[in-house]
């Protein structure tokens, strides 16, 4: 069975730059979530979906970012412009159900460079 | 502060022998969780535990649940090399109804040498 598949695994750009992050969640799971992992803050939870609409964006840094999710298979989360301090690894996850009973399932990250 | 911390940040162990890893939080849950994770790549679920279980096992895996001293304890008997990578507590929101949000400690970094 498919994962949760994330695009691209790398990405390097330089101060300025916009950058989309794609997520593509299990087939049939309901929710989303987007983390971002970084050492000094650990994993943080930016925003999640319960079938395709945004529940709780509190964790988005600034409004430099923004996440979409236009229906259930796809998802995208997009800085711009970006800032050196985005530098991080970021998770897309899903679930089966909009309950705290459901495991998440996580994707292998984009690993996010600015320079 | 962080809901969710892990006590050791790093714990380091010779095959064979078990692992114990504490996570502490701060307020009331419903569930909590553990995953894994190996270098460069994502969360992995192992177990889940509710907050009227006290213990529960899955494989090599024993989960404990305090809820007085709002604390857990994730247990790896006959550990492996294969063990070795980051192990996380996530809780959930509880009664303040946060949904299916959770909160995810600060991990514990495992080592399991040959």
């Amino acid at each position: 069975d498919a994962g949760v598949i994330q695009s691209p695994r790398h990405e390097v750009t330089e101060m300025g730059q916009e950058v989309t992050l794609r997520c593509k969640p299990i087939s049939g799971h309901n929710s989303l979530f987007w983390y971002r992992q970084t050492m000094m803050r650990g994993l943080e939870l930016l925003i999640y979906f319960n079938n395709n609409v945004p529940i709780d964006d509190s964790g988005m840094p600034e409004d430099r970012f923004s996440a979409k999710m236009p229906n259930a298979s796809f998802s995208t989360l997009k800085i711009q412009p970006s800032e050196p301090r985005d530098s991080a690894v970021y998770f897309c996850a899903s679930s089966l159900a909009p309950n705290s009973r459901q495991p998440q399932h996580f994707g292998d990250g984009t690993r996010l460079s600015i320079l | 502060s962080q809901q969710g911390e892990e006590d050791p940040q790093a714990l380091s162990i010779q095959e064979g022998e078990n692992a114990t890893m504490n996570c502490s939080y701060k307020t009331s849950i419903n569930n909590l969780q553990w995953y894994r994770q190996n270098s460069g790549r994502g969360l992995v679920h192992l177990i889940l535990i509710r907050s009227n279980e006290r213990e529960k096992h899955s494989g090599r895996l024993r989960v404990t649940l305090d809820t007085s001293k709002k604390s857990s304890s994730l247990l790896i008997t006959a550990s492996r090399a294969a063990d070795t990578a980051s192990y996380f507590c996530a809780t959930d929101a509880g009664l303040t109804g946060g949904g299916n949000k959770l909160t995810f400690g600060t991990g514990t970094q495992l080592k399991v040498e040959l």
